[in-house]
């Protein structure tokens, strides 16, 4: 079966450190990956998007993909108290555009 | 540019009533259109998912049932609610192998 992981948290981080957030998924053949943002009581919001190995940046946000390691990552750099949400990860195992969700790390950016 | 619409935003419902819920999509032609339920602390559960007038694919037996009479409209429905039914129900589109593009959800509480 097809997963994506993440760790629950909550991870607390100080304002304007850096956060750090980690997936893992399962099938090797993965070609897609994206990062959500869900604040509490809201649909999530696509806040990055990565095809290839290596990092993608868009501001204060940062996307890391190492396909060999099956391993998704984003990092928040300056956190900003209105960064604490509920972040998904989520993969697409092929091209029949099905997204597999993480079921998403909780950050939460202490003031 | 493209929208997603659905409503309604809240619904209290009794157990045993009928539900609808409806999402339409403008900007776009022939997007794939997905329904998803997040139960409170739970991650995202594809529901339906559908690539064309007429064309749904379900994910999880229940006793939940979506249509798509027409080519950006996707209609989740159910004869009689369940408890169980309970949750924020999420609409989606993509054009392509992107991330999803999710409407604004309706929270549905069966009582």
């Amino acid at each position: 079966q097809k997963e994506v992981e993440q760790n629950s948290g909550p991870l607390s981080v100080p304002e304007g450190a850096i956060a750090s957030l980690n997936c893992t998924y399962s099938d090797r053949g993965s070609q897609s990956f994206f990062w959500y943002r869900q604040y509490s009581g809201k649909s999530p919001e696509l806040i990055m998007s990565i095809y290839s190995n290596g990092d993608k940046e868009d501001g204060r946000f940062t996307a890391q993909l190492n396909k060999a390691s099956q391993y998704v990552s984003l990092l928040i750099r300056d956190s900003q108290p209105s960064d604490s949400a509920t972040y998904l990860c989520a993969v697409n195992p092929n091209r029949d555009d099905k997204i597999i969700f993480g079921k998403g790390t909780r950050l939460h950016i202490l003031p | 540019s493209q929208t997603i619409h659905q409503w309604p935003a809240t619904l209290v419902q009794p157990v045993g009533s009928p539900l609808s819920l409806e999402c339409t999509v403008e900007g776009t032609s022939n997007p794939n259109l997905y329904w998803y339920r997040q139960a409170a602390g739970r991650g995202l559960q594809l529901l339906f998912y559908s690539v064309g007038i007429g064309q749904i694919s379900s994910e999880v037996p229940q006793n939940l049932s979506a249509s798509r009479p027409q080519d950006r409209q996707f209609i989740l429905s159910s004869k009689k609610l369940l408890l169980s039914d309970s949750g924020f129900y999420l609409c989606a589109w993509t054009g392509g192998p992107y991330g999803y593009t999710f409407g604004s959800g309706t929270r549905l509480t069966v009582v």
